[in-house]
């Protein structure tokens, strides 16, 4: 059974430059979520996707997009990057399905390591 | 709103000595709370999870926690360290309505022989 797994592992990229994260859930899951991991920080909530619409978000900028495909696979995009943006993104995936109860556990991937320059 | 404070950013133990984490919640109602692991350039690691069924939590590699309501805390605890525990742990609450995970800032966990 695939646990989450995501792509690339690492990223470089240069301010203003844009990027797209990729993410494919543990099977029989169909929500993801995303985190950002800046250096020396706990995870932040970015925002989560379920049945192809964002179902809720965090306090990150517009700058910050993703969408989600029938397959349940998720994509995270950043445009006009800033050197801040540079972190651990992390993708978690659960199964909402009817309840979308508090407490569903949320399996991660191993993340994507950006780096702005 | 939710939130989790974890008090003490590095913690060293030796091999084979008690190893206490400790992690603190605000909740204006019962919490679901989680810890889990990240090893280096690794993602996190569900070691266990509180969801109100017992207060003593039995988690993986040994690992327990006791939710303590009068104290609003969930630390974290084995009986004896192992050099591979060595790695970050992260405490998290689930949002109030939502599953939206909110983490602490992380502790260091070193073991020495």
């Amino acid at each position: 059974d695939a646990g989450v797994t995501q792509s690339p592992t690492h990223l470089i990229k240069t301010r203003g430059q844009q990027v797209t994260l990729r993410c494919s859930p543990k099977s029989g899951h169909d929500t993801v979520s995303w985190y950002q991991q800046a250096l020396g920080q706990g995870p932040q909530f970015i925002f989560q996707y379920y049945e192809e619409e964002e179902r809720q978000r965090g306090n990150f900028p517009d700058r910050f997009s993703g969408h989600q495909f029938p397959n349940y696979s998720s994509e995270l995009n950043v445009n006009a990057l800033l050197l801040g943006d540079s972190a651990l993104y992390l993708c978690a995936s659960s199964s909402y399905g009817l309840a979308g109860v508090p407490g569903d556990t949320q399996y991660f991937g191993p993340g994507t390591r950006l780096t702005v320059l | 709103a939710q939130s989790v404070t974890q008090l003490g950013s590095h913690v060293s133990v030796s091999e084979g000595a008690l190893v206490l984490l400790r992690c603190n919640y605000s909740s204006s109602v019962p919490p679901y709370l989680f810890w889990y692991v990240q090893y280096p350039n690794q993602g996190l690691q569900l070691l266990l999870k509180y969801t109100s069924a017992a207060t003593l939590v039995k988690g993986i590699n040994g690992f327990e926690a006791e939710f303590k309501k009068s104290e609003t805390s969930f630390h974290l605890t084995k009986p004896s360290a192992h050099m591979s525990d060595a790695a970050e742990y992260f405490c998290a609450v689930s949002d109030d309505n939502t599953d939206k995970l909110i983490f602490g800032t992380g502790t260091r966990l070193q073991v020495f022989p």
